[in-house]
């Protein structure tokens, strides 16, 4: 079975820094998801990437996938009281059926 | 309309009684899936049924039973809860089984205590 390392676990920063949260497998991703959950809702996909050295944009949000699909990073630029939540990230797809495996998950608290 | 919906949201129980979580989705997906979320948010896969056919079964005890009536509902049955029950539960379905790029849609989630 396939580990998710997600670190850091818990991030409590200042409005307006930068954050880095970062998910690494022993093993090659077939793809990855991040996903981010707001407190008494479920998880929200944001992005999905699949090739290696792939680089996605979402507004402020930055997603890398490393060349070797071993490790991925989301950077927030910034950050907003209201990017406070738990981001996760996720092995998807493959022979699974579907099946999510999930890091431990980032805390992040943005104070204003 | 919401699109993954799940009753109730909050349930408060004793311990060794028996329980049930609803779950319905709007969105026409062929695959639903059951997740528990412990105290320190780690969130781990308990089963998913494609069409009605069970798919995944993550060991867990068999206290927990899944039935799906149609593609649309799956709900989950708890027997004799126990402490280590208490949890969040989310319901999630998906339109794409096995696919490299599949995308879940979760539920608000069942926050269940269990005393």
């Amino acid at each position: 079975t396939q580990l998710l390392e997600q670190s850091p676990q818990f991030l409590s920063i200042q409005e307006g820094e930068n954050l880095t949260v970062y998910c690494n497998s022993s093993s090659v991703f077939s793809s990855l998801q991040w996903y981010r959950q707001e407190p008494g809702e479920g998880p929200v996909l944001l992005v999905t990437v699949v090739t290696g050295g792939e680089v996605k944009k979402l507004k402020r949000l930055t997603f890398q996938f490393g060349d070797a699909r071993k490790d991925s990073s989301l950077h927030i630029t910034a950050a907003q009281p209201g990017d406070t939540g738990l981001y996760l990230c996720a092995l998807a797809g493959g022979t699974s059926y579907g099946k999510l495996t999930f890091g431990q998950g980032t805390i992040l608290t943005v104070h204003p | 309309d919401t699109a993954v919906s799940q009753t109730p949201k909050y349930l408060v129980t004793q311990m060794g009684n028996d329980k049930s979580i609803k779950c319905e989705q709007n969105l026409g997906h062929d695959t639903m899936y059951w997740y528990k979320q412990d105290s320190k948010k780690f969130l781990k896969i308990m089963f998913s049924y494609n069409n009605k056919e069970l798919i995944i079964n993550e060991t867990v005890p068999n206290r927990f039973s899944p039935k799906s009536p149609d593609k649309a509902h799956l709900n989950l049955h708890i027997n004799s809860l126990e402490l280590g029950d208490s949890a969040v539960y989310f319901c999630a379905s998906s339109p794409v089984l096995g696919s490299p790029q599949n995308i879940q849609y979760f539920g608000a989630g069942t926050r269940l205590s269990v005393l």
